[in-house]
């Protein structure tokens, strides 16, 4: 069964026009909900991790929050630069993480 | 600090041949990951090591496959008698040992990308 889902499966964006990301994961026991950005052919760079309901990150034009069943990466105005796959995973009962297929953004100038 | 490393980037081979990949873990990370992933999917978990233990093993991992960290510090794969179904990127993450509940970030190696013909 599906425990990571992310969507949109991919997201084109104009420059400067913010938009969300959503992963919703259907474990239980959530022992913590990561995020990375990946760039082709490069190994996924960690971006956030998240603990528990109502926590938020922040990093650059990059905001992660949690709740019960789903996490949102935010991205304000994005740059061309911005654009690659952003995964997220989750760890509950062992140390493997479990990720999603991924949202593959593009930004436009 | 250089990061998690991993040999070599890129490796054809021939349907039936072995191969072995190596990753060196951030020094001073103890737990060692092996990854695979196809294009379009997310990373798939085969195992990981706590030092020289190899605490988990995925389903995904047959009995082609074989990891070991004999010292504790880096680690190999091998799979034997390659498969085409085995072309993919093999991704090694390293992160210190999680404690009292916490789950400590792993961190990417750039992957060594397989090619069976």
């Amino acid at each position: 069964e599906d425990q990571v889902t992310q969507s949109p499966e991919a997201l084109r964006l104009q420059e400067g026009e913010s938009s969300s990301l959503n992963c919703s994961y259907t474990v239980s026991g959530l022992r913590g909900l990561f995020w990375y950005r990946q760039d082709p052919g490069k190994g996924p760079e960690f971006l956030f991790t998240l603990y528990s309901a109502g926590e938020e990150k922040e990093k650059e034009r990059l905001k992660a929050t949690l709740t019960k069943k789903e996490s949102f990466l935010h991205i304000t105005a994005p740059k061309p630069e911005d654009s690659a796959t952003y995964l997220c995973a989750v760890r509950y009962n062992t140390d493997k993480l479990i990720f999603g297929t991924g949202t593959r953004l593009q930004v436009f100038p | 600090d250089t990061g998690v490393s991993q040999n070599p980037r890129h490796k054809i081979t021939k349907r039936g041949q072995n191969v072995t990949f190596r990753c060196d873990p951030i020094s001073e990370h103890n737990r060692l990951y092996w990854y695979r992933q196809t294009l379009g999917q997310g990373p798939e978990f085969l195992t990981y090591f706590q030092n020289e233990a190899q605490l988990e093993k995925s389903r995904l991992l047959s009995d082609r496959f074989s990891a070991e960290r004999p010292k504790g510090s880096f680690s190999t794969l091998e799979i034997q008698r390659t498969e085409q179904g085995d072309s993919a990127m093999y991704l090694c993450a390293s992160s210190p040992e999680a404690q009292g509940g916490s789950s400590y970030e792993q961190y990417f190696g750039p992957g060594t990308r397989l090619t069976v013909t």
